[in-house]
């Protein structure tokens, strides 16, 4: 069964510009989250979809959204890009919601300059 | 507000001895606690998860537990081995769909 794919896997920006990342979960898994991780706030939750519905939300700014397909892939995207945005973006997918182990992506290396 | 508290950012240990890592949380009833390991550059890797409503699991060498009266879950390598070194976080949950995430604790396993 292939892994959680995520593209692109590194990018680099300049403030005030938007960027959209992607995420493909493993076959048969309707739950995707996304994560910011960072050196200084660790693993911090973005937003969480199952069938194409928005269940949960950590707290970030409006700037940061997402949304799901049919297919149960997900997008997110940043708007308006800070420095203080730059981060690895893990997206992790898991079969049901709740109480369910969580299948990380490798991530989005983004670095905003 | 809720807070998660790995013990300590880094563990050095020597090959074949017992690794133990402590998760504790306040302000938070989580129905569910669940390790995970992280390599540098990697996304985490799903280890175990344990509810509430169970004190301890295992698998192979790796060992939790969960005390929900002291807000505190203890995850233990046995016979530790270089290839464990790792970050290994906790993360917490319950019926919202949000998993919160301990900063890790760093573990170098010594040969």
């Amino acid at each position: 069964k292939a892994g959680v794919t995520q593209t692109p896997r590194y990018l680099i920006k300049t403030r005030g510009q938007q960027v959209t990342l992607s995420c493909s979960p493993i076959s048969g898994h309707r739950s995707v989250s996304w994560y910011q991780q960072t050196p200084g706030q660790g693993l911090q939750f973005l937003f969480e979809y199952f069938s194409e519905t928005q269940r949960n939300k950590g707290n970030f700014p409006g700037r940061f959204s997402g949304r799901q397909f049919s297919n149960s892939r997900s997008e997110m995207n940043v708007s308006t890009l800070e420095l203080g945005d730059s981060a690895l973006y893990l997206c992790a997918s898991s079969f049901g919601q709740g109480g369910y182990e969580q299948y990380f992506g490798p991530g989005t290396r983004l670095t905003v300059t | 507000s809720q807070k998660i508290e790995q013990n300590s950012e880094a563990l050095n240990i020597q090959e074949g001895k017992t690794a133990t890592l402590t998760c504790n949380y306040t302000n938070y009833s989580p129905a569910y606690l669940q390790w995970y390991r992280q390599d540098p550059g990697r996304g985490p890797v799903f280890l175990l998860l344990i509810r509430e409503n169970e004190k301890e699991k295992r698998k192979e060498r790796l060992k939790v537990t969960f005390d929900t009266t002291l807000k505190q879950s203890l995850f233990h390598i046995t016979a530790s081995q270089p290839a464990d070194s790792a970050t290994y976080l906790c993360a917490l949950g319950r019926g919202d769909y949000k998993l919160s995430f301990g900063a890790g604790t760093t573990v170098t396993v010594r040969a």
